[in-house]
């Protein structure tokens, strides 16, 4: 089974507002990877996060890396309807394998 | 384009036939994974190849599955005696492969089995 939780599985959000996905592992994790997937595609890289603490920005998208390095999040401010889609985290727990979560599915009202 | 890119997109096969899927990984990339997704679900690892060499295998993966990677270039996943719980959509990814350091993966557009 996965070893990544990642919470919540749904969000609907209104166009214009915010929200966050998390992502937890029950142990550390070498780095963590977060990509999107859009209906009837495929997962697409989006961020990788590496360093205890870290925290980097895409345009309206905020990641961060959680101190003890077993925690994630994705923040994303005034959410547009082009940010339909599943968004994944992946843990990395050795040199090469990666934990998938179970996504958070995203749909904008407009 | 140069990103991964596997073959078919779908397959429909009846219960019972052996199916075999084709995965060309970006060029300079050493790495070669395999994971399957199914609905609502995130992928999950099926196995990885560095260079030719088949270096793990999930439990996920029963006897009636096999990959390989004869030239350390493109894949192939073969199932064989296909299960309606078999259906599922095959991920392909690669990577670089360079011990030690981040090593992002790159997916493919994927294989749809249907097993009827």
């Amino acid at each position: 089974g996965q070893q990544v939780m990642q919470i919540p599985q749904y969000q609907h959000v209104q166009e214009g507002e915010d929200f966050t996905t998390y992502c937890n592992s029950s142990t550390t994790l070498s780095n963590i990877q977060w990509y999107k997937q859009r209906p009837g595609g495929h997962p697409v890289f989006l961020i990788q996060l590496v360093k205890s603490g870290e925290v980097k920005k895409q345009k309206r998208l905020t990641f961060q890396f959680g101190e003890a390095k077993k925690n994630s999040s994705l923040h994303i401010t005034a959410t547009q309807t082009t940010d339909v889609g599943t968004y994944f985290c992946a843990g990395r727990h050795n040199d090469y394998k990666l934990s998938f979560g179970a996504g958070t599915t995203v749909t904008v009202r407009a | 384009d140069t990103g991964v890119s596997q073959d078919p997109r779908h397959k429909i096969t009846k219960r019972g036939q052996n199916v075999t899927f084709r995965c060309d990984p970006i060029s300079e990339h050493n790495r070669l994974y395999w994971y399957r997704q199914t609905l609502g679900q995130g992928p999950e690892f099926l196995t990885y190849f560095q260079n030719e060499a088949q270096l793990e295998k999930s439990r996920l993966l029963s006897d009636r599955f096999s990959a390989e990677r004869p030239k350390g270039s493109f894949s192939t996943l073969e199932i064989q005696r296909t299960e309606q719980g078999d259906s599922a959509m095959y991920l392909c990814a690669s990577s670089l492969g360079f011990s030690g350091s981040p090593d992002t993966q790159y997916f493919g557009p994927g294989t749809r089995l249907t097993v009827l």
